[in-house]
């Protein structure tokens, strides 16, 4: 059973332009939510992570919104560039990872 | 500093076969996690070890083993291997183990069983 949903499972954006991403978590013992970016044959890198006691969180070009009465959070990407065509994973954490199924990102220049 | 290796970085072996793959986590860092990746879904956890000893374990068949050494690095066994094993193996470390630390991935070693 996915404890994490994720969506879209791609998009397609123009360079410039912004990606958002969505996931929807059941458990609440979650306390910890990071987002992974993974290129092919790569492991997955950690790019930026939010507690449910913050509401947002930016870094760089990258936002994190996190809705905890909804047990929902979204992964923005502003500006993006064709170096951010990869594959995102939201994921959520008590112990262990539970990882959604991954949206790919294709930035086109 | 180095971050997650593992070893091998690609592996082919035949049904029934054994293997081992091995993870040395970030210096200082004393948890490590094991994930399998089949291609094009998002990573499944298998085990964590903290302090040598097992934390926790994903629902996967006894087939699956592992064990942590004293210098926290850390391996994973495979046993009786079947086609469906075929997927990239991640281990991932962290500073310790409990709610709400950051994991830190491998390259991970791409497995394929024939």
């Amino acid at each position: 059973q996915q404890q994490v949903k994720q969506s879209p499972q791609s998009l397609i954006v123009q360079k410039g332009g912004i990606s958002i991403i969505n996931c929807a978590y059941e458990n609440t013992a979650f306390d910890y939510f990071p987002w992974y970016q993974q290129f092919p044959g790569k492991g997955p890198a950690l790019l930026i992570a939010i507690r449910p006691d913050v509401s947002e969180k930016k870094e760089g070009r990258f936002t994190i919104s996190f809705n905890k009465s909804a047990k929902q959070f979204s992964l923005h990407i502003m500006d993006s560039q064709p170096g951010d065509s990869a594959t995102y994973f939201c994921a959520a954490n008590d112990y262990k990872l539970s990882f959604g199924a991954g949206t790919t990102v294709t930035v086109r220049a | 500093d180095a971050g997650v290796t593992q070893s091998p970085t690609h592996l082919i072996k035949t049904r029934g076969q054994h293997v081992t793959l091995r993870c040395s986590p970030i210096s200082g860092h004393k948890s490590v996690s094991w994930y399998q990746q089949v291609l094009g879904q998002g990573p499944q956890f298998i085990f964590q070890y903290y302090e040598k000893e097992e934390r926790g374990r994903g629902n996967f068949p006894d087939r699956f083993s592992a064990r942590q050494f004293p210098n926290y690095s850390s391996e994973l066994n495979v046993n009786a291997l079947l086609l469906g094993d075929s997927a990239l193996y991640l281990c991932a470390s962290s500073l310790v183990w409990g709610r709400g630390y950051e994991q830190y991935f491998g390259p991970g070693t791409r497995l394929t069983v024939t």
